[in-house]
């Protein structure tokens, strides 16, 4: 799986869009971009993915770049619940068996008052 | 909805214990996963059982060993482990969809192991 690069943490205030970048500038044309968050001491939470058009749910946005080599993560309007550890993965499009999930070290985001 | 169980939340035990972790879901998953993390570290791959069946072992000791009885649940046994085996050991599924790059992993809460 191709590497991604992140900054080791950022701040927002609360209320303010919370713009997470990522690069992945050695991504191949079946890798997609997977976000999860950690919040202290819990499971992983699944975000948003992408492969190479914009998505959003109710969660985030997700805004990948047109020759793919980086993504951001929006999280539109942050609150405190929203400081976390956040990791940009880059994955095969395979089935769950074949297709690892490898964690980076992410970008911990925190939100304040 | 997309719910990971496992128990218990913590576990403290002997290096001469033989303990289990235990990790179920009922969303119809037939892939599930076993993580651990080191404090500050991001979770590590450590098994995935697809089909009920191993399919990917990350070289870990054998002092764990994985189980899947059945589709909706995974134990990971543990023997004779080291106090540097304490960490936070994660559970999580996927639907093992055979349709391409839509296999989303839904984590549990994870374990907080302590090894004495």
């Amino acid at each position: 799986d191709a590497k991604t690069t992140q900054p080791p943490s950022m701040d927002c205030a609360e209320g303010r869009a919370a713009n997470l970048p990522c690069n992945h500038s050695t991504i191949s044309g079946n890798e997609y971009v997977y976000w999860y968050r950690q919040i202290h001491s819990q499971g992983p939470q699944y975000i948003i993915h992408g492969l190479k058009n914009n998505e959003t749910n109710e969660m985030a946005s997700l805004i990948i770049t047109e020759d793919r080599k980086s993504s951001t993560l929006i999280l539109p309007h942050a609150t405190l619940r929203d400081t976390a550890v956040y990791y940009c993965i880059v994955r095969a499009g395979l089935t769950g068996a074949n297709s690892k999930l490898t964690f980076g070290k992410g970008i911990t985001l925190s939100v304040r008052p | 909805d997309t719910e990971v169980t496992q128990t218990p939340k913590h576990l403290v035990m002997g290096m001469t214990n033989k303990k289990s972790l235990k990790c179920e879901q009922h969303m119809g998953h037939r892939a599930m996963y076993w993580y651990k993390q080191k404090a500050k570290k991001p979770p590590e791959l450590m098994f995935v059982y697809s089909y009920e069946k191993l399919s990917i072992n990350e070289s870990v000791p054998s002092r764990f060993s994985p189980e899947c009885p059945n589709s909706s649940l995974l134990n990971l046994h543990l023997h004779a482990l080291q106090p540097e085996d304490s960490a936070l050991y994660l559970c999580a599924s996927s639907q093992e969809a055979r349709r391409f790059g839509t296999d989303t992993q839904y984590f549990g809460p994870g374990t907080r192991l302590t090894v004495l």
